[in-house]
């Protein structure tokens, strides 16, 4: 059974480049939940969406927004990329509000920008 | 305004050299409290979830307990295989996971 599916795994990109994340959610689970992960620090959630709508939103700036599809799956787009935006993003996925087992995590996206 | 904090920081251990590791959190609306373990490079593995002060959980060589107030995960008997990074993790009212910043967990043979 595959778990939660992120692509690419590495990726280098230019200040005030944009950047497209790629997630699919583990079969059955129906909410995804973005995660920036710093060097060193534990994961910051960005937001979650559950029936293609964001449901709520942490203390991240406009440039981040995110899409999620009829199949579950779920993109996290980054505009006017800066250089503390270099950190690992993790999808996270659930079935509902995920309080039984917390959420499914991929192994992440490492973003590096230059 | 919701908090955890995790210590220590880093923990060295002998193999077979007994410890805990330490969850401090303040949050409203508590929903449950997480243990992941992250491996280098990996995401955050599921360990264990608490819901109510007085409860414990084990799973191998891990138990985890729960108070209003902290949660301790005690590690018995560690192997180097064990070594990874330790998430602590609540989730609030609005079911969002709130982490700590971790404790790195290093078993020596």
């Amino acid at each position: 059974d595959a778990g939660v599916t992120q692509s690419p795994t590495h990726l280098i990109k230019t200040r005030g480049q944009q950047v497209t994340l790629r997630c699919s959610p583990k079969s059955g689970h129906d909410t995804v939940s973005w995660y920036q992960q710093a060097l060193g620090q534990g994961p910051q959630f960005i937001f979650q969406y559950y029936e293609e709508e964001e449901r709520q939103r942490g203390n991240f700036p406009d440039r981040f927004s995110g899409h999620q599809f009829p199949n579950y799956s779920s993109e996290l787009n980054v505009n006017a990329l800066l250089l503390g935006d270099s950190a690992l993003y993790l999808c996270a996925s659930s079935f509902g509000q995920g309080t039984n087992y917390g959420y499914t995590f991929g192994s992440g996206t490492r973003l590096t920008v230059v | 305004e919701d908090q955890v904090t995790q210590s220590p920081e880093a923990l060295r251990l002998q193999e077979g050299e007994s410890s805990s590791l330490n969850c401090s959190y303040t949050v409203s609306g508590l929903r449950g409290l997480f243990w992941y373990r992250q491996d280098p490079g990996k995401g955050p593995e599921f360990l264990f979830t608490l819901y109510s002060a007085g409860e414990e959980k084990e799973k191998e060589r891990l138990k985890a307990t729960l108070t209003k107030k902290e949660s301790f995960l005690h590690i018995t008997a560690p192997k180097p295989e064990d070594s990874a990074t330790y998430l602590c993790a609540v989730m609030d009212s609005s079911y969002k996971l709130i982490f700590g910043s971790g404790t790195r967990l290093l078993v020596r043979p």
